[in-house]
């Protein structure tokens, strides 16, 4: 069955330096991931997917992430923090059947931001 | 409207009373999937509708929860019986068969 493991429920970073978020997935095909970010009291938002095109894969707000394989991980990256990137961020795999493409999301990690 | 809306975005409520959480997804999205968000946890998939039918039930925790989504386009979960460990976040997404677009949740708090 998919799965993912966030290592890590808080993260705390200056601002300017890098941030690295982990996320290792479970996989028995090959996946399809997601990383979002969710703001208090808002709703999930896509921050990039990797769909078995190009390994290093960019989204929205400078954040990037690469799938690899060996290591069954997708970490998240940005290398200059800013403040506002302060929030919760979900890694998710997808489960394609019965049509759908139900998200199985790991515990989340919180990134807190220091001036 | 621009996305997705929930209502309402709290609801507290008593142990053994009945609810209703309301999704209002994207206008033309065919596809509009429930999950549970409890506290310190990832969201967890409950189900999935394609048009007016449930096409994948499998997340639902047991028989006191039930959803509907009558003409293909607002959905309703409704929760029997409340217990206090139904106490989460209730969100909600719609899409056209691609990137999942989520609405800001309910907040259900059940005493």
């Amino acid at each position: 069955a998919q799965s993912v493991t966030q290592l890590g429920s808080h993260v705390s970073v200056s601002e300017g330096a890098l941030v690295l978020l982990r996320c290792n997935y479970s996989s028995s095909v090959p996946p399809y991931l997601f990383w979002y970010v969710q703001y208090p009291n808002q709703g999930l938002q896509l921050l990039l997917k990797y769909t078995s095109a190009a390994t290093l894969v960019k989204g929205i707000n400078g954040f990037e992430a690469e799938f690899k394989k060996s290591e069954t991980s997708f970490h998240l990256t940005k290398p200059s923090a800013h403040m506002s990137d302060a929030a919760e961020y979900f890694c998710a795999v997808s489960i394609t059947g019965q049509g759908a493409q139900k998200l199985v999301f790991g515990q989340g990690t919180r990134l807190t931001i220091n001036p | 409207g621009a996305g997705v809306s929930q209502t309402p975005s709290n609801k507290v409520t008593e142990k053994g009373k009945y609810v209703e959480l309301r999704c209002d997804p994207i206008s033309g999205h065919t596809a509009l999937y429930w999950y549970r968000q409890s506290l310190g946890q990832g969201p967890e998939f409950l189900i999935y509708f394609q048009g007016t039918g449930a096409a994948d039930d499998s997340g639902l925790p047991n028989d006191r929860f039930f959803a509907v989504r009558p003409e293909g386009s607002v959905s309703t979960l409704k929760i029997q019986r409340t217990e206090r460990g139904d106490s989460a976040v209730y969100l909600c997404a719609s899409s056209r068969g691609g990137e999942q677009f989520f609405g800001p949740g309910t907040r259900l708090t059940v005493l």
